[in-house]
């Protein structure tokens, strides 16, 4: 198995331009999380799915962040306009539909807003 | 709500010496435990796990016993190795309904220098 998919792993764009990130889940997968990383607030939690359906974005920061999950191969995380302050790696996981399963990461995608 | 916490790096050692890294929890269930691992430029990986009280996780010769008598996951490896140098978290997952996303703790840096 391929593992979970992310892209691009890096990505440097300029104030108030439009990013979106891209993860492929593991097949068979039916949980799919949006984590941000920084050195200043450590791990946090955008949004999860479960067998595509939104089920908590408390954690997306504001309304510049959207998350979709169309499909149960594909989920993308868009930020408009970009930020400085957005700068972070941003992970996704995903999880097979069982209690107490593995949570598997991607590689994550390293955001530089400039 | 659950809480991880775990205890505050970065611990620096010496190859092989012996490791200790804390974590104790609060949950309202019978949580599954975890410790991941992310080595640098990498995504986290899973190191260990535990589902149920008095269960040892154990891999590349680390080793947790979830205790459910003092909350705790605590993390150990007999002798470390300048390749054990990562960042690790504990986490837990509520074994309540459905799929969850897991609860980090903050990390714990390890420094293993020859």
């Amino acid at each position: 198995d391929a593992g979970v998919i992310q892209s691009p792993r890096h990505e440097v764009t300029e104030m108030g331009q439009e990013v979106t990130l891209r993860c492929k889940p593991i097949s068979g997968h039916n949980s799919l999380f949006w984590y941000r990383q920084t050195m200043m607030r450590g791990l946090e939690l955008l949004i999860y799915f479960n067998n595509n359906v939104p089920i908590d974005d408390s954690g997306m920061p504001e309304d510049r962040f959207s998350a979709k999950m169309p499909n149960a191969s594909f989920s993308t995380l868009k930020i408009q306009p970009s930020e400085p302050r957005d700068s972070a790696v941003y992970f996704c996981a995903t999880q097979r539909e069982a209690r107490g399963d593995t949570q598997y990461f991607g590689p994550g995608t390293r955001l530089t807003v400039l | 709500g659950n809480s991880v916490t775990q205890m505050e790096g970065p611990v620096t050692l010496s190859e092989e010496a012996f490791l200790t890294i804390n974590c104790t929890y609060t949950a309202t269930g019978y949580p599954s435990l975890f410790w991941y691992v992310q080595y640098p430029g990498e995504g986290l990986q899973l190191l260990l796990k535990a589902t149920k009280a008095d269960d040892k996780g154990s891999n590349k010769g680390f080793e947790a016993t979830y205790r459910k008598e003092t909350t705790s996951f605590h993390l150990e490896k007999g002798s470390v190795q300048v390749s054990d140098s990562a960042v690790y978290f504990c986490a837990l997952s509520d074994q309540g309904s459905g799929n969850t996303p897991l609860v980090f703790g903050k990390g714990t840096r390890l420094s293993v220098i020859a």
